[in-house]
């Protein structure tokens, strides 16, 4: 009930697509959503992150949608560019259950062609 | 300049042998976290700490030990009990242990069994 199904396991679009990577949990009691982007060989750094009581929030080119009674969300890039590619994870944790402590999806490896 | 630091970046160990993987931060954070990444798993939490001389066992703790003395300081030891521990290893902070929280995450250290 932990976990957090993540697909696609990798992406290849060209530059100006549109890649969506979508994320599903089990856990309801989950509240807090972020995604993590990855360049090799280095950390992740958050990107954006969404809380359950707005459907869809935007920061720049990056946006999630998120879908409480389907118990999924997703990230969309806009005009995507070949310095998105990068490996992408989505996340979860809830405030009853885990504080601050993440469960992390398996993982997206997007890259974008010029 | 603030952040996460992580050595070594390469470490290689031999059968039998337990090593140290070094953590240091100075974002003056109170929480600490150590996850491993293997391809195609995403990240798993081995041990988290919430305050200095606390620590809790994540979802994969079996092999590996911890400690936290210093708030800056949360060294992770892979001991001989870990059978496979082939894997790159992230460090990561939050200013607190509660929910919502940002995890900054380090360059990660990468083990390799010999």
């Amino acid at each position: 009930q932990q976990q957090v199904k993540q697909s696609p396991q990798s992406l290849i679009v060209q530059k100006g697509g549109i890649p969506i990577i979508n994320c599903a949990y089990e856990n309801t009691a989950f509240d807090y959503f972020p995604w993590y982007q990855q360049f090799p060989g280095k950390g992740p750094a958050l990107l954006i992150a969404i809380r359950p009581d707005v459907s869809e929030k935007k920061e720049g080119r990056f946006t999630i949608s998120f879908n409480k009674s389907a118990k999924q969300f997703s990230l969309h890039i806009m005009d995507s560019q070949p310095g998105d590619s990068a490996t992408y994870f989505c996340a979860a944790s809830g405030l009853e259950t885990s504080g601050s402590r993440l469960t992390f999806g398996e993982g997206t490896q997007l890259t974008v062609n010029p | 300049d603030g952040g996460i630091t992580q050595s070594p970046k390469y470490l290689f160990r031999k059968e039998g042998q337990n090593v140290t993987l070094s953590c240091e931060q100075n974002l003056n954070h109170d929480a600490m976290y150590w996850y491993r990444q293997d391809p195609g798993q995403g990240l798993r939490l081995i041990y988290y700490s919430q305050i200095v001389n606390d620590f809790q066992k994540g979802d994969i703790a079996e092999g590996y030990s911890v400690s936290r003395e210093k708030k800056e300081s949360f060294p992770l030891t892979v001991t001989s009990a870990q059978k496979n521990p082939t894997a790159f290893y992230l460090c990561a902070s939050s200013m607190g242990s509660g929910w919502g929280e940002t995890q900054y995450f380090g360059p990660g250290t990468r083990l390799l069994v010999l």
